[in-house]
């Protein structure tokens, strides 16, 4: 069974940095790649982050480009969201989620984990 | 960026009645690189459709995805009470890959 477990969701002032972390199982995690996605309560869902299966790929959007940083350690198939100078407005659910399809970038998202709550505030 | 238009916002149906869910982008998606997801409250997304037209693993066949180029349907045929949800299309035909504003689908 594919399971995906984001941790390191946490309250934190504006300025500051978290770390998320994704663990994978169930599948082979360094064939994948991987995405994170964001979601205020109550709103939609946006985009964050990408990285290919072997990391030569990475993507960001534009709200958090140059204050966030994904990375992978496929020996410990896990993905990561480094977030620096976090803002008020980065305050949401985060989720992690697989590519459909293996070794390529752009597929559909075809599991999800249940998402880690990130909230900034003074 | 491609944006993409999800209407309508809410749809109010009984039971038993066909859903058609739209969304549109402001650019032409080659190659049908769209996704459909459902949402019910507290979960994280779950895929429905990709490709515009294929149904992931273990979703029912009352669901159905169509369209090409700009304008993509979700149909649900005959709802059931489990499928009162919010439904997103999302493009990843390019970066930023973009999702749609969401339908709500909710019990008349």
């Amino acid at each position: 069974e594919v399971r995906l477990v984001e941790s390191g969701g946490d309250l934190a002032q504006p300025g500051r940095s978290l770390r998320l972390s994704c663990a994978a199982s169930g599948f082979t995690f360094d064939d994948y790649a991987m995405h994170w996605v964001r979601q205020i309560p109550g709103k939609g869902l946006e985009w964050v982050s990408s990285i290919s299966w072997n990391s030569d790929s990475i993507g960001y959007a534009d709200s958090v480009k140059g204050r966030f940083t994904i990375s992978r350690d496929n020996a410990k198939n896990s993905v990561y969201l480094q977030m620096n100078s976090l803002r008020a407005e980065d305050t949401a659910f985060y989720y992690c989620a697989k590519n459909l399809q293996k070794q390529v970038l752009y597929a559909a998202f075809d599991c999800w984990g249940q998402g880690t709550l990130v909230t900034v505030s003074s | 960026e491609i944006v993409l238009t999800q209407s309508p916002a809410t749809l109010s149906l009984s039971p038993g009645k066909r859903a058609t869910l739209s969304c549109r982008a402001s650019q032409s998606i080659s190659s049908s690189q769209l996704g459909w997801y459902q949402q019910k409250p507290g979960q994280a997304p779950r895929l429905l459709i990709y490709d515009a037209s294929s149904r992931a693993t273990g979703v029912p066949d009352r669901f159905s995805g169509s369209g090409s180029g700009t304008d993509f349907t979700l149909t649900i045929n005959r709802l059931e009470p489990e499928d009162f949800a919010v439904y997103y299309c999302q493009q990843y035909r390019r970066s930023p890959h973009t999702f749609g504003g969401g339908t709500k689908v909710e019990i008349k």
